[in-house]
């Protein structure tokens, strides 16, 4: 069965460093999200792709945070610097379309531990 | 604006009892509903989805969820809990004229007691 693959999947840093997660969707998956989930908390979106363009990026911290999708596949996301409020888990999924009615994969997700 | 309500933090249930999982929800037009789960350090797996048709859903792993329109409701259910089941369940829903990305509840903790 294919998954949504995340790397790394566990990261610690200090404040004031840069930090980057990479995702690899489902192959032939159009579309891809990354959201962010604080420890009890649902999943907030952060950045949705279609193909190598930005559909959404209301929700993201622009100052400090930044995602690419290069070629239309797999996708990073960065920040720099990281804050002490950035401790989460940080969450990517990808769909077949953008349509509202398609379902959402997710990956395992990497827990980022700002000290 | 779309939203998600879980109203309970946290449910036990005794093995080999049904289980139910609460969620309401509140968009403007009609609403697309997901039900996930999450284990611990992990993402999101998904359960099943109402988009239209049928108000009862079967997913996986026994799981079905009921749709009420007057209620404005998606509870998750299941006939028989098993230990295995328990874990972080996560409503989601969509709004047919709103934005593309999900919106999710705070969680519910599903504790099946062997």
């Amino acid at each position: 069965e294919a998954e949504v693959a995340q790397s790394p999947r566990y990261k610690i840093t200090e404040k004031s460093q840069a930090v980057a997660f990479w995702c690899d969707p489902i192959s032939g998956h159009a579309t891809l999200y990354w959201y962010r989930q604080i420890l009890g908390q649902g999943p907030e979106l952060l950045v949705q792709f279609q193909d190598e363009s930005v559909v959404d990026d209301s929700q993201l911290p622009k100052d400090r945070f930044s995602a690419e999708r290069l070629k239309g596949v797999d996708s990073t996301l960065k920040i720099q610097p990281a804050e002490l409020g950035d401790s989460a888990m940080y969450l990517c999924a990808s769909s077949g379309q953008v349509e509202v009615t398609d379902t959402q994969y997710f990956g395992p997700g990497t827990r980022l531990t700002v000290l | 604006a779309q939203s998600v309500a879980q109203p309970e933090d946290q449910v036990n249930v005794a093995e080999g009892n049904p289980l139910t999982v609460k969620c309401t929800y509140s968009v403007s037009g009609n609403p697309y509903l997901f039900w996930y789960v999450q284990y611990p350090n992990r993402g999101l797996q998904f359960l099943l989805k109402y988009i239209t048709g049928d108000n009862l859903v079967k997913g996986s792993y026994g799981f079905e969820a009921e749709f009420n329109k007057s209620q404005t409701s998606f509870h998750l259910k299941k006939p028989s809990a098993l230990v295995s089941d328990s874990a972080l369940y996560f409503c989601a829903v969509r709004d047919k004229g709103g934005a593309n990305n999900l919106f999710f509840g705070t969680g519910t903790r599903l504790t099946v007691i062997p």
